[in-house]
């Protein structure tokens, strides 16, 4: 398997409450990133992560804060959720510059209701 | 700044037709170049990838050379089958750019038996 596991893989959530998404790897890469795909806007990059506790924002980002207090793990958190917010997320990792590309997760579905 | 432009879908075709589909890309340095499928329900995987210019990526049967004096990467399969019906992702990927990849929004492909 390639090593990157997201949980839940769907969720259904009231409008105003807190939501954590997990994404866990077994690769030990270096780089983890959150995205949001939506019906004619593609793929969306929220937040991304280079290393344990270094994160930076992506274009989507408000709304939304990551944490990384391990290699392994990288959670986004909706503060408060939106019907806005509704969407597939996808995690990523990747373990270097240039040529790697990035391995995905398979999706957390997410309805906020 | 860095983008990622691909033909609107969706494109239908009949089975063993022949698939092009157009990818061109502006980036302020010499990218690496990727073309990602996301089958229905699923994370996106690395079909193929291209480095520097005029290399030629391969998996599956699909192709697509990096012509750098067009900035296309147009990923081509000479004879589709039905469980190539998927959704295409073109990407891009600059060295000194934390490793971030910009991609395009994706075409539908729709093949029919």
């Amino acid at each position: 398997d390639a090593g990157i596991t997201q949980s839940p893989r769907h969720k259904v959530t009231e409008t105003g409450t807190p939501v954590t998404l997990r994404c866990h790897q077994t690769e030990n890469h270096r780089y983890m990133y959150w995205y949001r795909q939506d019906p004619g806007h593609g793929l969306r990059l929220i937040h991304y992560s280079y290393g344990v506790k270094d994160t930076d924002k992506g274009e989507v980002s408000d709304g939304y804060s990551v944490s990384r207090s391990k290699t392994e793990d990288f959670l986004l958190t909706l503060e408060s959720a939106t019907s806005s917010q509704t969407s597939v997320y996808f995690c990523a990792i990747s373990g270097g510059q240039g040529a790697y590309g990035y391995t995905f997760g398979s999706g957390t579905r997410l309805t906020v209701v | 700044g860095n983008s990622v432009t691909q033909m609107e879908g969706p494109v239908t075709l009949s089975e063993e037709a022949f698939l092009t589909i157009n990818c061109t890309y502006t980036a302020t340095g010499y990218p690496s170049l990727f073309w990602y499928v996301q089958y229905p329900g699923e994370g996106l995987q690395l079909l193929l990838k291209a480095t520097k210019a005029d290399d030629k990526g391969s998996n599956k049967g699909f192709e697509a050379t990096y012509r750098k004096e067009t900035t296309s990467f147009h990923l081509e399969k000479g004879s589709v089958q039905v469980s190539d019906s998927a959704v295409y992702f073109c990407a891009l990927m600059l060295n000194n750019a934390g490793n971030m990849l910009t991609f395009g929004g994706g075409t539908r492909l729709m093949v029919k038996p």
